[in-house]
């Protein structure tokens, strides 16, 4: 199976400022990762696929980018609304599997 | 718009059967690919199983090879996983999800609780 190692596992920020989430696949994925946030008590949301393409209705504050097997996530001009666990997962092969989560805390 | 509405949790005894079951609308169901997908009280996502368009392939994680079955009416535009021998560790949230470049869309989940 392949691992995703995500980091880190929780970060603090401010509002207005930029974050940066990656993600280490054990092996080559190709560029199939997709990214989800998830708030408490509520269903995991897609907000990414194929490393940097934006599910439809998602806004641009949220991009995706790739070096080899390292996936970043960043979040830029951060709202309190943005405050949720974020989630990488791999899709290039079976089983799919996620990575940790990052839980985001907005100051 | 896609929704997908799960049913079927509730506590059960170790050992016990569940049938879990989603009913989908808002897409063409039968175009495809259908995924259940688990979180543990307070832990990570876990993909579980996914089945193809006509139920020609289906896939399980290692933790519920054996145990879990699913399958889909696409008739009925609906999804199931059938789960036997539970056990205390398969406890968690499951989510029915469609598949579109990975999982592009998820139900609200059920709760499946294992204890005696």
């Amino acid at each position: 199976d392949i691992q995703m190692t995500q980091s880190p596992s929780s970060l603090s920020a401010s509002v207005g400022d930029r974050v940066t989430i990656t993600c280490r696949a054990s092996q080559a994925i190709s560029i199939y990762l997709g990214w989800f946030q998830q708030k408490p008590g509520q269903a995991p949301k897609s907000l990414i696929y194929a490393t940097s393409t934006l599910r439809s209705g998602v806004p641009s504050k949220f991009s995706g980018n790739t070096s080899g097997t390292d996936f970043t996530l960043t979040i830029s001009s951060l709202q309190p609304e943005d405050s949720a666990t974020y989630y990488c997962q791999q899709y290039n092969s079976y089983p799919h599997t996620f990575g940790q989560g990052t839980k985001l805390e907005i100051k | 718009q896609v929704q997908l509405v799960e049913s079927g949790g509730g506590l059960v005894e170790p050992g016990g059967s569940l049938r879990l079951s989603c009913a989908a609308s808002g897409f063409i169901f039968s175009d495809y690919y259908m995924s259940w997908l688990r979180q543990a009280p307070g832990k990570g996502l876990e993909w579980v199983s996914y089945v193809s368009f006509t139920s020609t392939y289906t896939l399980y994680a290692e933790s519920v090879r054996g145990r879990f079955t699913i399958s889909r009416d696409n008739a009925k535009n609906s999804l199931y996983l059938q789960m036997n021998s539970l056990r205390a560790e398969d406890t968690a949230v499951y989510y029915c999800a469609r598949d579109l470049f990975g999982t592009s869309d998820w139900g609200q989940g059920t709760v499946v609780t294992v204890s005696s």
